[in-house]
């Protein structure tokens, strides 16, 4: 099984500053073949369900500002939101879908400081 | 519009059998490259994955919790119903569900849409 593991835990970013959240798998998500990283990244606000911001770790989902930014491949994954805005607090996971079981990781809680 | 609900007892007594459905619209579970997934969250953790079940029939388990659980197509091809066996407090948690929509060819994708969660509390 794959293991995903997000850093921080816990995170507290001024408004307008750069967050970056990391997240690393125990082994490769990249299906080679198709040069394509099975990573996506999702986010939590408070009594919601998580929401897909970003999949294939670099595309963002339709709706979603582009202040969030999502890089990397192979193991280790990045996800940059360049100028924090209040709606941004929030618990944000990133999962692998490479194979199954799919995998989460732990979230990372980010507010504002 | 896609969407997903899920239903349940919110309240189910340990060693028990927890039946949960889920709902959709939008699309069907008869259409190539549709999947759905069952994912957990106990209170104030992370997510975790539990089961799914593709267009074509195909099943997939956690690993952990296999032996509890089966996944099957509900009354319709607009419903998916999630068992799990000898239910425990640590069981205790919001349960979603949520779409996988591949490419053709393809069967792993992200959840682009989630249901709002049922909250299942496991307790004597």
């Amino acid at each position: 099984d794959i293991v995903m593991t997000q850093s921080p835990e816990s995170l507290a970013v001024s408004l307008g500053e750069r967050a970056t959240i990391n997240c690393k798998s125990s082994q490769s998500v990249l299906y080679s073949s198709i040069n394509r990283n099975y990573l996506g990244w999702y986010q939590q606000k408070p009594g919601q369900p998580p929401k897909l911001i970003i999949y294939w770790a670099s595309i963002r989902q339709s709706g979603v500002p582009d202040r969030f930014r999502g890089s990397g491949s192979g193991t280790d994954f990045t996800l940059t939101i360049t100028s924090l805005q209040a709606e941004d607090v929030a618990v944000y996971y990133c999962q692998q879908y490479y194979s199954t079981p799919y995998s989460f990781g732990q979230g990372t809680k980010l507010e504002i400081k | 519009q896609v969407t997903l609900r899920e239903s349940g007892p919110a309240l189910v007594k340990p060693t028990q059998t927890l039946t949960l459905t889920c709902s959709f619209s939008g699309f069907s579970l008869a259409t190539s490259g549709v999947s759905v997934s069952w994912i957990r969250q106990p209170p104030g953790k992370a997510l975790e994955w539990l089961a799914r079940i593709d267009w074509d029939g195909a099943k997939d388990y956690n690993t952990s919790l296999k032996t509890r659980l089966t996944i099957s197509e509900g009354t319709s091809k607009y419903q998916v119903v999630l068992t799990m066996t000898n239910a425990d407090p640590a069981d205790t948690g919001t349960y979603y569900c949520a779409r996988i929509l591949a490419a053709p060819g393809y069967k792993n994708d992200a959840f682009d849409v989630w249901g709002q969660g049922t909250l299942v509390t496991v307790s004597s």
